[in-house]
């Protein structure tokens, strides 16, 4: 099946800091990539939508300037949380686009911030 | 795109099948049937999709009623790693925007 990998699975770093989150189709080509986060016993909720070679799509409410996301080629989107503040702590996970149907999801990345 | 409703929660008995209900009833002719699953503190797995037939893959099959307006997701041996809160989601393709609701959970005992 479709594997998608983000890196690092978990990552705790000080506030205001930058952290960067990259999420990588590994056996296939993705032109889009979607971006999630989940706070603990909540549901998924979609960031922002990211094409490759074209700026990302954000949903309302998301903050572009602070999540800030980049799709330079068709196996890997990064996403970079800016100036981190312990409300991004979060389960933020990728997914990736294969065919016209289905997304696959990427592991997660647990984001800690002190 | 079209809302789901699903149960809290439900449970099976390990071996036994699970049926996993989903209303949908306000979908659009062009709108897919979605099923992942997410085990704690992992990303989603991708189950099964449909548009009108019903599906069967190598982990579970799902039954779309002719008017589209429900499905079901069987599962016809649960275990105990099928243990997970299950999503039912409705999307125009892979490009539409997945938007996950509470799932249900599934606890299957042993």
């Amino acid at each position: 099946g479709a594997v998608v990998s983000q890196h690092p699975s978990r990552v705790i770093c000080k506030s205001g800091t930058s952290v960067k989150i990259e999420c990588r189709s590994l056996d296939f080509q993705a032109t889009t990539m979607f971006w999630y986060r989940q706070f603990p016993k909540q549901s998924l909720m979609l960031m922002a939508t990211s094409n490759e070679g074209s700026k990302a799509t954000y949903e309302q409410g998301v903050e572009k300037d602070k999540f800030l996301i980049n799709h330079a080629s068709l196996t890997l989107s990064t996403l970079t949380v800016t100036s981190a503040h312990p409300e991004d702590s979060s389960f933020y996970i990728c997914s990736a686009r294969l065919g016209l149907v289905a997304q696959y999801f990427g592991p997660g990345t647990r984001l800690t911030v002190l | 795109d079209a809302k789901t409703t699903q149960p809290p929660s439900m449970d099976c008995a390990e071996g036994r099948a699970a049926n996993l209900p989903c209303n949908h009833s306000t979908i659009s002719g062009n709108e897919y049937v979605y099923w992942y699953r997410q085990i704690h503190s992992q990303g989603p797995q991708y189950i099964i999709h449909g548009l009108k037939n019903n599906e069967t893959n190598e982990m579970a099959s799902l039954i779309i009623t002719e008017d589209r307006k429900s499905s079901t997701l069987i599962l016809p041996h649960a275990t105990l790693r099928d243990t997970a809160v299950y999503y039912c989601i409705v999307g125009a393709g892979a490009n539409s925007k997945l938007t996950f609701g509470k799932g249900i959970t599934l606890s299957v005992r042993p």
